[in-house]
């Protein structure tokens, strides 16, 4: 079947780094996409992979890996804005754009 | 101006009615989703158009139907309401067809469907 795993939750703390893993099983691949998503908020994107590498745009990495089918988002400098839930996505050979269940990060003091 | 629009933001209903939530896009994409979201936050697609026409539709009951009168709009019928139908439902937009696509995809703000 067709699956994204990504951590439930995670805990940081203010100018602490923090890493968010996704391994995804999909019937084909399109690249892989970060969203965030605030409480009570829409999914905004973050970044999107579609060849191995690191890609970085301000505090914010996105990391992929084709041939472990694993991915990560790397959030630097953490502030307290930054508390919200991160989700990976693929699109997958039918076209639909899969998500995984969402990482709900907390930052604290 | 709002890139993404969604109306109406909340809807509170009984068991059994019919509604539909609209939704506008001014960013000139050609593809259009709507996404439901459960309690648990989990992001589920249901229907997405492409020039007007139907590309995606996952295993949805048949009291929904998208129906998008043109390339800048896809409202969403939903008859016989049930109380599982409880959930926030988002308005997608992106810039791609039937292609490969990158992965950006910009949302409405949500409509909170509440059915009692």
């Amino acid at each position: 079947g067709q699956s994204l795993e990504q951590p439930s939750e995670v805990t940081a703390v203010e100018g602490a780094i923090v890493q968010i893993n996704c391994t995804y099983q999909t019937s084909g691949f399109y690249g892989l996409s970060w969203y965030q998503q605030h409480d009570g908020g829409a999914p905004t994107f973050l970044s999107y992979n579609a060849l191995d590498g690191l890609e970085e745009t301000g505090r914010f990495s996105s990391f992929l890996s084709r041939s472990d089918s694993y991915g990560y988002l790397l959030l630097q400098e953490l502030q307290m804005k930054d508390s919200a839930s991160y989700f990976c996505a693929v699109r997958d050979d039918n076209n639909d754009m899969r998500f995984g269940a969402g990482t709900r990060l907390t930052v604290k003091p | 101006d709002t890139a993404v629009s969604q109306t109406p933001k909340y809807l509170v209903t009984q068991m059994g009615n019919d509604k539909s939530i609209k939704c506008e896009q001014n960013l000139g994409h050609d593809t259009m989703y709507w996404y439901k979201q459960d309690s648990k936050k989990f992001l589920k697609i249901m229907f997405s158009y492409n020039n007007k026409e139907l590309i995606i539709n996952e295993t949805v009951p048949n009291r929904f139907s998208p129906k998008s009168p043109d390339k800048a709009h896809l409202n969403l019928h939903i008859n016989s309401l049930e109380l599982g139908d409880s959930a926030v439902y988002f308005c997608a937009s992106s810039q791609s067809g039937l292609a490969p696509l990158p992965g950006e995809q910009y949302f409405g703000p949500g409509t909170r469907l509440t059915v009692t």
